[in-house]
């Protein structure tokens, strides 16, 4: 089974452009999280999603961030007008969250941001 | 507010060495607690998973244990070889939907 797969793997946008970051979870796990890493700072969680719907957006900066994954396709975290503050890596996490869930997260490799 | 702690940042130790990384968390109201490893510039690899409910788990050469009443866990890694170094991060989850809260790191180097 393939892993969490997120894409691009690094992205270089210029200030004011938009991010897209897409994240396909492992196969058959229907939940979605995010996490940003700043430089020289731990993993801070940004949104939890289930397929449809947006479960918890409690860490998601309130403007130009947004986050959703479809009945069908990736998830996508998108940036808005990046600033330079937003060059950081964008985990995307998955679970299967079945009545046999242990609270395991499968994380992917990253998409690692730089805005100029 | 649940906060994690990882001290020291970084650590150097050479090869053979047995050690141990420290952990601690402000709520012992957690649902799990898990170590991983990241290597630089890489994702993150889990390597123990332990449940509120548990006081250890082992895998291979690794060995992480809970103590959910005082707040810490360490991980303990025997032998160790200078593959093993990496980043080991300590995250809680509190609640079931599988929220993680992060501590920093501990950056570890095993010199040959």
């Amino acid at each position: 089974n393939a892993g969490v797969m997120q894409n691009p793997r690094h992205l270089v946008r210029r200030r004011g452009q938009e991010a897209r970051l897409r994240c396909s979870p492992v196969k058959g796990h229907s939940h979605v999280y995010w996490y940003r890493q700043l430089p020289e700072e731990g993993l801070k969680f940004m949104v939890y999603l289930q397929k449809e719907n947006i479960i918890d957006e409690s860490g998601m900066p309130k403007e130009r961030f947004s986050a959703e994954f479809p009945k069908e396709g990736p998830s996508i975290l998108r940036i808005q007008q990046v600033v330079r503050g937003d060059s950081a890596a964008y985990f995307c996490a998955s679970s299967p969250q079945d009545s046999a869930n242990t609270g395991e997260l499968f994380f992917g490799e990253g998409s690692r941001l730089t805005v100029l | 507010k649940q906060e994690v702690t990882q001290i020291p940042a970084a650590l150097s130790v050479p090869e053979g060495e047995n050690l141990v990384l420290n952990c601690s968390f402000t709520d012992s109201a957690i649902y799990n607690l898990q170590w991983f490893r990241q290597d630089p510039g890489k994702g993150l690899t889990s390597l123990l998973l332990i449940q509120s409910s548990q006081r250890e788990q082992t895998s291979g050469r690794l060995n992480a244990s809970l103590d959910k009443s005082s707040g810490r866990s360490t991980l303990y890694i025997a032998a160790s070889q200078p593959g093993d170094s990496a980043t080991y991060l300590c995250a809680v989850g509190t609640g079931a939907n599988s929220k993680l809260t992060f501590g920093k790191g501990i950056t570890l180097s095993v010199r040959p």
